[in-house]
C-alpha cells in the first residue's frame, strides 16, 4: 500500500531564517507531486506540483520554492522566511487514473517568529 | 475557472441527528468530485468521490451524489456521532491529465454535540 510521510511534523523559525521541509512517497512510482498551505482560515492554497523529477510548476509566485530531486521525494524551501509563511503545509500525491484523486501526508505546521 | 462553494460553518448538530453540507461547483467538462474530511491537527482523509453523473459515493455512512443538472455534490449522513466532528472539503477535479491541484471549497467545520 501507498503511505506518504512528511517531516518535520512542527517547526518554529525565526523570521529571515531558511526552510526546508520534506515529503516522501512509498508503494508507487511517478507520481505527481503537490505543495499546498493551509493559512488559519482553512482554505487550501497549492503552491507547486510536479509530474516528474526535475519538473516543477509554480502556482502562486511567493517567497518559497520547490524541488523533486528523486522519483518520490519533493522539497519545499525558503532561503529568507517572512512572517506570512506561516501555516500549515500539505504534501499529496496523485497518479493519473482516471478520477485523479490525491492523498494527503499529515503536513507539516510551520510558526515563523 | 473552476470553482466550489460550501457552507462554511460551523454547523453544530446533536448527536444522532441528520446531516447535511450542501457543495455547489462551476467546471468545464466533466469533473470528478470527491469530499474530504480533515481531524484536528491532521491532513486531509479522501472520504468518498463520484466521477460521472449521477454516481454515489460512499464510505463511512456518509454519502455523496454527483449532480450534473445542479451541478451540486451535497454530503449527507443519516446518524451522526461525535467523533464526525471535523473540517469537511468538497472539491473537483477538472482532469487536466492529473497534473493540476484540485480546486476546493473553503471547508465546512462540524461540531457534533453529545
Amino acid at each position: 500500500s501507498q503511505t506518504i510521510h512528511q517531516w518535520p511534523a512542527t517547526l518554529v523559525q525565526p523570521v529571515g531564517s531558511p526552510l526546508s521541509l520534506e515529503c516522501t512517497v512509498e508503494g508507487t512510482s511517478n507520481p505527481n507531486l503537490y505543495w499546498y498551505r493551509q493559512a488559519a482560515g482553512r482554505g487550501l492554497q497549492l503552491l507547486f506540483y510536479s509530474v516528474g523529477i526535475g519538473q516543477i510548476s509554480s502556482e502562486v509566485p511567493q517567497n518559497l520554492s520547490a524541488s523533486r530531486p528523486q522519483d518520490r521525494q519533493f522539497i519545499l524551501s525558503s532561503k529568507k522566511l517572512l512572517l506570512s509563511d506561516s501555516g500549515f503545509y500539505l504534501c499529496a500525491w496523485s497518479v493519473n487514473s482516471g478520477s485523479y484523486e490525491q492523498y494527503f501526508g499529515p503536513g507539516t505546521r510551520l510558526t515563523v517568529t | 475557472g473552476d470553482s466550489v462553494t460550501q457552507m462554511e460553518g460551523p454547523v453544530t448538530l446533536s448527536e444522532e441527528a441528520f446531516l447535511t453540507i450542501n457543495c455547489t461547483y462551476t467546471a468545464t467538462g466533466y469533473p470528478s468530485l470527491f469530499w474530504y474530511v480533515q481531524y484536528p491537527g491532521e491532513g486531509l482523509q479522501l472520504l468518498l468521490k463520484a466521477t460521472k453523473a449521477d454516481d454515489k459515493g460512499s464510505n463511512k455512512g456518509f454519502e455523496a451524489t454527483y449532480r450534473k443538472e445542479t451541478t451540486s455534490f451535497h454530503l449527507e449522513k443519516g446518524s451522526v456521532q461525535v467523533s464526525d466532528s471535523a473540517v469537511y472539503f468538497c472539491a473537483l477535479s477538472d482532469g487536466g491529465g492529473g497534473a493540476d491541484g484540485l480546486t476546493f471549497g473553503k471547508g465546512t467545520h462540524l461540531i457534533i454535540q453529545p
